[in-house]
């Protein structure tokens, strides 16, 4: 059974950038995609992103254009979220989930907080 | 952008209740991309449902997804303690994808 395990929560200032892993175990990525959502405290979830590998572009939300980069590392099984320019608005728990049946495999979340 | 409007906002039952969740999309959505999650504190979300109907691997069957037309629902036949927390709908066959604000359930 695949999981998903994420790297853990990070402290950022604002301006900077953010890069957050999945790593996927007890398989691969190779023929699913993966997307990454986000959830802001006490809000609901939101689409970032995602990929299928085997298709090589991301496809982004437009709010996210720009300063998004979604990536996969096929030889280690490791989805890879960077995103920068951080502002306080970008405090959220960040998810990657496995795209099969819709999103049916979800990591165990990052918490990425933006302060000054 | 496709907008899903989940009603109720917060849905207050008893165990043993029937729970009714609906999510209504601002224009058509196929059903094969239309899923619902369940969220509780400080956890990941839940996949329960895709396509509209299925239920994923090792839901009970006392969760239960339809449609009509733009209309989703998620129905919980007979509440269980566990069962309370967010149900959040999402459609996938669009990009972007989109979820809806969430429905609360919780225990009366």
């Amino acid at each position: 059974q695949v999981q998903l395990v994420q790297s853990g929560g990070e402290v950022k200032k604002p301006g900077s950038s953010v890069k957050v892993s999945c790593k996927a175990s007890g398989g691969t990525f190779s023929s699913s995609a993966i997307g990454w959502v986000r959830q802001a405290p006490g809000h609901g979830l939101e689409w970032m992103g995602g990929i299928i590998p085997v298709f090589g572009p991301a496809n982004y939300a437009q709010k996210f254009q720009g300063r998004l980069t979604i990536t996969v590392d096929k030889s280690t099984s490791t989805a890879y979220m960077e995103l920068t320019s951080l502002t306080s608005d970008d405090t959220a728990v960040y998810y990657c989930a496995r795209i099969l049946r819709a999103f049916d495999i979800w990591g165990q979340g990052t918490m990425v907080t933006v302060s000054s | 952008e496709i907008v899903l409007t989940q009603s109720p906002g917060t849905l207050s039952l008893s165990p043993g209740e029937r729970a009714t969740l609906s999510c209504r999309a601002s224009q058509s959505v196929s059903s094969t991309y239309l899923a619902w999650y369940q969220q509780k504190p400080g956890q990941a979300p839940r996949l329960l449902i895709y396509g509209a109907s299925r239920r994923a691997t090792g839901i009970p069957d006392r969760f239960s997804g339809s449609e009509s037309g733009t209309d989703f629902t998620l129905t919980i036949s007979r509440l269980e303690p566990e069962d309370f927390a967010v149900y959040y709908c999402q459609q996938y066959g669009a990009s972007p994808a989109t979820f809806g604000q969430g429905t609360k359930v919780e225990i009366k």
